[in-house]
């Protein structure tokens, strides 16, 4: 079975601020797919960023990016130029790639941003 | 991006009734549909993996009595508290993908839904 943790369950940040969430994870399986997610106060899930084991090129979106080490098993978002609307829970989550896109969540990190 | 819609949004019932959510693919065919519930300030435990057209595969120690799972079409996943009590109260959430996303982790989540069993 799959594992995943996020030992951070809440962090705090200036706006315009640098972040970073930690994540790791535990499996067996060799090919795999890695996510976070942002949970605002709406709830709605929105995938923030992606990243395909196979690929050894840290993944980037805009002001995310990620440091993926797959040796250590390890899954860290960077939250760059901090922004109010940044104020989330972050899900860090992984699938094999055979699973059929079944998700296995870490615990979450609240992220706080103050003005 | 594709969209999958939920309903109710919020829902508050009486102990001891039955509640259905519906969770909606809009622009896109969902072969697979996945429900979770998350509790306050927790993350998403998976509850089952229904595709359409079969029965649904709940995960360890989720009672399928309890949270019956439909997946009668390729656009509709319906999942319905039976007899719901007061421990029933959370948040539950559905994502779809469908054939196309088979195998790549994309997902699309719904809005949750919210019930409360007084």
């Amino acid at each position: 079975a799959q594992t995943v943790t996020q030992s951070q369950p809440e962090m705090s940040v200036q706006e315009a601020e640098t972040v970073t969430l930690s994540c790791t994870y535990d499996t067996s399986e060799n090919n795999y797919y890695l996510f976070w997610y942002k949970q605002p106060p709406s709830r709605q899930m929105i995938l923030v960023i992606r990243q395909e084991a196979y690929k050894q090129q840290n993944a980037t979106e805009n002001r995310f990016s990620v440091n993926f080490q797959k040796a250590a098993k390890s899954f860290s978002l960077k939250i760059s130029d901090s922004q109010l609307g940044d104020t989330a829970m972050y899900f860090c989550a992984f699938t094999p790639w055979a699973a059929g896109n079944k998700l296995t969540f870490g615990g979450g990190t609240r992220v706080l941003v103050k003005p | 991006g594709a969209v999958v819609s939920q309903h109710p949004s919020r829902v508050i019932c009486k102990s001891g009734t039955s509640v259905k959510i519906e969770c909606r693919s809009l622009d896109f065919q969902a072969t697979t549909m996945f429900w979770y519930r998350q509790f306050p300030k927790k993350s998403l435990m998976l509850m089952a993996t229904s595709n359409e057209g079969s029965k649904a595969t709940y995960e360890q120690g989720v009672e399928k009595d309890k949270f019956l799972i439909n997946h009668a079409s390729l656009t509709l996943s319906t999942l319905t508290v039976t007899s719901a009590h007061p421990e029933d109260s959370s948040f539950y959430i559905c994502s779809a993908r469908s054939f196309r996303q088979e195998n790549t982790g994309e997902l699309f989540f719904g809005e949750g839904s919210r019930l409360t069993v007084l």
